[in-house]
C-alpha cells in the first residue's frame, strides 16, 4: 500500500544552519504530498504542499520539490531559527483527489540551538 | 476565526471504561477525519465523514471503535471496553474538501491515557 518514510531524527542543529529532512514516498498514481509542522504545543499546521511533479512548495523559507522520478519529497531550510524548533511530518494524499485522508510519516523532530 | 477544536484534552481513564472524544469542525467544512497518533508512530487514519455521506470507517482498528456526525456538525469518536493500546492522542481535521488541494486543518487533539 501507499507510504511514507522520513528520516529519524531527532536532528539537531545551530542555529542559521542548513535543514535538509528526506521524505520519499511509495504510491499508484499522481499522489500530493505535504509537510507538515507542530510546534511545542500546538497542533499540527501545513507547512507547504505540492500537488504535481516538479512542482515546489514553499512557505516561511522552507521549500520541497515534487520529485518523481526519485518518489521523494524532501524539506529544505537554508538557515534555522530557534523557533523552527518542532516536529515535522511528511504526509501525502493517496488517491490525489478531495476527501482521501493523509497518509503520513513518523515525524522527525528538529531541534535547533542558539 | 475559529479552528479545530476538541474537547477533553486530556483523558484519563481506566481499562474496560468507555470513552467519548469531541471534534467541532471550522464551521463550513463539509469534511471530517479522525486520525490517532501513538507514542513514537505517525498519524493513523481512523474515519472520515463527508457531509451526509456514509463514512469511510476503513481505519477503525476493531469494533470497539466507533464515530458519529450529525451533518456537517460535531462529531463525537467513541472507545469502548478501553485497553491500554488505545492510550494515543486522538487527532480530528476538518476541510472544505472541494479540491484535492484544500488543506486539512487539524485541532490540537485529545490526549487518551488508559490506565
Amino acid at each position: 500500500g501507499d507510504s511514507v518514510t522520513q528520516m529519524e531524527g531527532p536532528v539537531t542543529l545551530s542555529e542559521e544552519a542548513c535543514l535538509t529532512i528526506n521524505c520519499t514516498y511509495t504510491a499508484t498514481g499522481y499522489p500530493s504530498l505535504f509537510w507538515y509542522v507542530q510546534y511545542p504545543g500546538e497542533g499540527l499546521q501545513l507547512l507547504l504542499k505540492a500537488t504535481k511533479a516538479d512542482d515546489k512548495g514553499s512557505n516561511k523559507g522552507f521549500e520541497a520539490t515534487y520529485r518523481k522520478e526519485t518518489t521523494s519529497f524532501h524539506l529544505e531550510k537554508g538557515s534555522v531559527q530557534v523557533s523552527d524548533s518542532a516536529v515535522y511530518f511528511c504526509a501525502l494524499s493517496p488517491l490525489n483527489q478531495a476527501g482521501t485522508a493523509l497518509i503520513f510519516g513518523k515525524g522527525t523532530t528538529l531541534s535547533v540551538s542558539s | 476565526g475559529a479552528g479545530v477544536s476538541q474537547s477533553p484534552s486530556n483523558k484519563v481513564t481506566e481499562k474496560g471504561k468507555d470513552v467519548e472524544l469531541r471534534c467541532d469542525p471550522i464551521s463550513g467544512h463539509t469534511a471530517l477525519y479522525w486520525y490517532r497518533q501513538r507514542l513514537g508512530q505517525g498519524l493513523e487514519f481512523l474515519i472520515y465523514f463527508q457531509g451526509n455521506s456514509a463514512p469511510d470507517k476503513s481505519g477503525l482498528p476493531s469494533d470497539r471503535f466507533s464515530a458519529e456526525r450529525t451533518g456537517e456538525s460535531v462529531s463525537t469518536l467513541t472507545i469502548q471496553r478501553t485497553q491500554q493500546e488505545d492510550s494515543a492522542v486522538y487527532l480530528c481535521a476538518s476541510s472544505l474538501n472541494r479540491a484535492v488541494t484544500d488543506t486539512q486543518y487539524f485541532g490540537p487533539g485529545t490526549r487518551l491515557t488508559v490506565l
